[in-house]
């Protein structure tokens, strides 16, 4: 079965860094373009970024380009996020998603979501 | 930025009715436009992907259509376990872009 798992989020002072991960199974990363989209409380959905399928390509929102990273280590099966310089507005539950075999951008998979809280 | 604009925002209903929601683009995707269900606590759900086709599992009750600019998703027959949030979600061109929701609430 395939499964995605976030994990590192947590409450953080504005300014801060967090990394997050998402864990994968039942697929390998090799080929497959991974994407963070992120839901601030009783909000919307909201593209962060995506890593293409050949790790060479990243795409951010312009909201967080500068700020955040995206990238894989596939002996691990994992993708990252690297937050930084962190605001209010980066408050949201974090998603990792998988597109469909031949459609990256439909996602058919995703993790939990992981809660990124920015305060003091 | 591709703009999706979501029309109703909220839609009330009986089980058992039909719903059709709204996807307006800001300018044309083509046919390139997924829909998304979700609950509360719940991640999305893919329904819908390239305008009107039904992603694996997703019940015929079910329904895509449209192209361009404008889009529609129908739910035949309303069951209980329908009612959610609904959104539209493009990308076709970058950033991706989500539409803002349509709630389909009980009537």
């Amino acid at each position: 079965e395939v499964q995605l798992l976030e994990s590192g989020g947590g409450l953080i002072q504005p300014g801060g860094s967090l990394r997050l991960s998402c864990a994968a199974s039942g697929f390998t990363f090799n080929n497959q373009a991974m994407t963070w989209v992120r839901q601030p409380p009783g909000k919307g959905l909201y593209w962060v970024s995506t890593l293409s399928r050949d790790g060479d390509d990243r795409y951010y929102a312009e909201a967080v380009k500068g700020r955040f990273t995206i990238s894989r280590d596939i002996s691990k099966n994992t993708l990252y996020l690297d937050v930084n310089s962190l605001r209010a507005e980066d408050t949201a539950v974090y998603y990792c998603a998988k597109g469909l075999a031949t459609r990256w951008y439909a996602f058919e998979v995703w993790g939990q979501g992981t809660v990124v809280t920015v305060s003091s | 930025e591709i703009v999706l604009t979501q029309s109703p925002a909220t839609l009330s209903l009986s089980p058992g009715e039909r719903a059709t929601l709204s996807c307006r683009a800001s300018q044309s995707v083509d046919n390139q436009l997924a829909w998304y269900q979700q609950k509360p606590g719940q991640a999305p759900r893919l329904l819908i992907h390239d305008a009107s086709n039904r992603a694996t599992g997703i019940p015929a009750r079910f329904s895509g259509s449209g192209s361009g600019t404008d889009f529609t998703l129908t739910i035949s027959s309303l069951d209980p376990e329908d009612f959610a949030v609904y959104y539209c979600q493009q990308p076709h061109r970058w950033p991706l872009t989500f539409g803002g929701g349509t709630k389909v609430e009980i009537k």
